[in-house]
């Protein structure tokens, strides 16, 4: 499975947008891009996914890169409730065990 | 309506008993996964269960046995409790197994701690 890099941590102020970033420069063709969050004390929570286009829901936005090596996933108006762990995931579309690869994450602050 | 739901939420046992975690979801959806959080909060799949069979087991010891009585449960139990298996214990359903797209969704997890 191909792997993703991500800042330990980042910080933000409340209302304001935030950029979680993520590298993944051996993504193959196949490899969906996918965004879970997992705030204190709670089972992780899917955001959002992308295969190529940038995508739109109502919790955040993906904007992903035209060669697919990096990604980042859009916030655009931090409440105090997205201070979370954001875990930046690949799957392969071939895949047939559906397992979820965790990395370390980024824990992102947000303060008032 | 919980999604998935796990019971019981705290697990607090001696070493050497044999407990149960049980999972349910309400998604209708066809796989379900048992993940392990442990105390550096490093996140691991443990077993993936697709129309109640077996599809991943990730060298977890033969002292965790999962069950899937029908696709709406997936059951662990845990034999010969050691210290090491204090973590939090996450279950996950997804609609498909198969393919990259598709979210899973986790219950709130069990918090089990071995004395």
């Amino acid at each position: 499975d191909a792997k993703t890099t991500q800042p330990n941590s980042m910080e933000s102020n409340e209302e304001e947008p935030v950029h979680l970033p993520c590298n993944h420069s051996t993504i193959s063709g196949t490899d969906y891009i996918h965004w879970y969050r997992q705030l204190p004390s709670q089972g992780p929570e899917y955001v959002i996914h992308g295969l190529t286009s940038n995508v739109n829901n109502r919790m955040a936005s993906l904007a992903i890169a035209e060669d697919r090596k990096s990604s980042t996933l859009i916030l655009h108006r931090a409440t105090l409730r997205d201070a979370a762990v954001y875990y930046c995931i690949l799957r392969s579309g071939s895949s047939n065990t559906g397992k979820l690869i965790f990395g370390q994450g980024t824990t992102l602050q947000v303060k008032p | 309506d919980t999604a998935v739901s796990q019971t019981p939420k705290y697990l607090v046992t001696q070493m050497g008993n044999d407990k149960s975690i049980k999972c349910e979801q309400n998604l209708g959806h066809d796989t379900m996964y048992w993940y392990k959080q442990d105390s550096k909060k490093f996140l691991k799949i443990m077993f993936s269960y697709n129309n109640k069979e077996l599809i991943i087991n990730e060298t977890v010891p033969n002292r965790f046995s999962p069950k899937s009585p029908d696709k709406a449960h997936l059951n662990l139990h845990i034999n010969s409790l050691e210290l090491g298996d204090s973590a939090v214990y996450f279950c996950a359903s997804s609609r498909v197994v198969s393919g990259g797209a598709g979210a899973q969704y986790f219950g709130p997890g069990t918090r089990l701690l071995v004395l």
